[in-house]
């Protein structure tokens, strides 16, 4: 069965720290795509990335990196040198082929806590 | 340009009221789809859209929860008979393409509480 694991469910952190935030995943298709979402206190869902099944190169965008490894089904996402405007709620999510329709399941969620 | 809207904010009926949901895509997306998210969850899929053909509802709990885009575009969700364990926030996301694969843009959603 498909389905995104998110074993932290809360980290706190001081300014300027590095964090990794986990995902483990589970799916039985061959082709899939990842992705991490933020969730800030104002409540909407923001994209922050898309991986394919394909593409195991880590990816960094400023002060976020991502790392992919096939091998352990985990997509990681680290914030380097974390600000109190990364407090958010993450999600990882994983599409899944079901009934000829693609669909995406996200894990429960890590809040990510960013103090002064 | 604008995102994807969804009206009311928030919501709050009597248990065995019927309440719609409305969603406002992205101009030209061809994909929307609805989920459901409780608190302290991710988002929940509910059902899918192309242009104006229902893909998938797989994701609605029951017959109570329905939902249409009759012209490819705006969509509702209905639920019928409200119940206390329909109190959530309803998400609506669009995508440029007909696949889940692609990049989701989410609207703020519809926080719908059930008294």
């Amino acid at each position: 069965a498909q389905k995104v694991t998110q074993a932290q469910t809360e980290i706190s952190v001081v300014e300027k720290e590095d964090v990794t935030l986990d995902c483990v995943y589970e799916t039985r298709d061959t082709t899939y795509y990842l992705f991490w979402y933020k969730q800030p206190p104002s409540g909407e869902l923001v994209f922050l990335i898309r991986r394919n099944s394909f593409d195991e190169q880590n990816e960094i965008s400023g002060r976020y990196s991502w790392n992919f490894q096939k091998s352990t089904s985990s997509f990681n996402f680290t914030i380097t040198a974390s600000q109190v405007v990364d407090s958010a709620v993450y999600f990882c999510a994983l599409t899944f082929t079901q009934g000829g329709s693609e669909k995406l399941v996200f894990g429960k969620g890590m809040k990510l806590t960013v103090n002064p | 340009g604008a995102g994807v809207s969804q009206s009311p904010r928030y919501k709050v009926t009597k248990r065995g009221q019927d309440v719609a949901l409305r969603c406002d895509p992205i101009s030209g997306h061809v994909s929307l789809y609805w989920y459901r998210q409780a608190l302290g969850q991710g988002p929940e899929f509910l059902t899918y859209f192309n242009y104006e053909a229902q893909q998938d509802k797989s994701g609605l709990p029951n017959d109570r929860f329905s939902a249409e885009r009759p012209e490819g575009s705006i969509s509702t969700l209905t639920i019928q008979r409200t119940e206390q364990r329909d109190s959530a926030m309803y998400r609506c996301a669009s995508s440029l393409e007909a696949k889940s694969s692609y990049e989701q843009y989410f609207g703020p959603g519809t926080r719908l509480t059930v008294t």
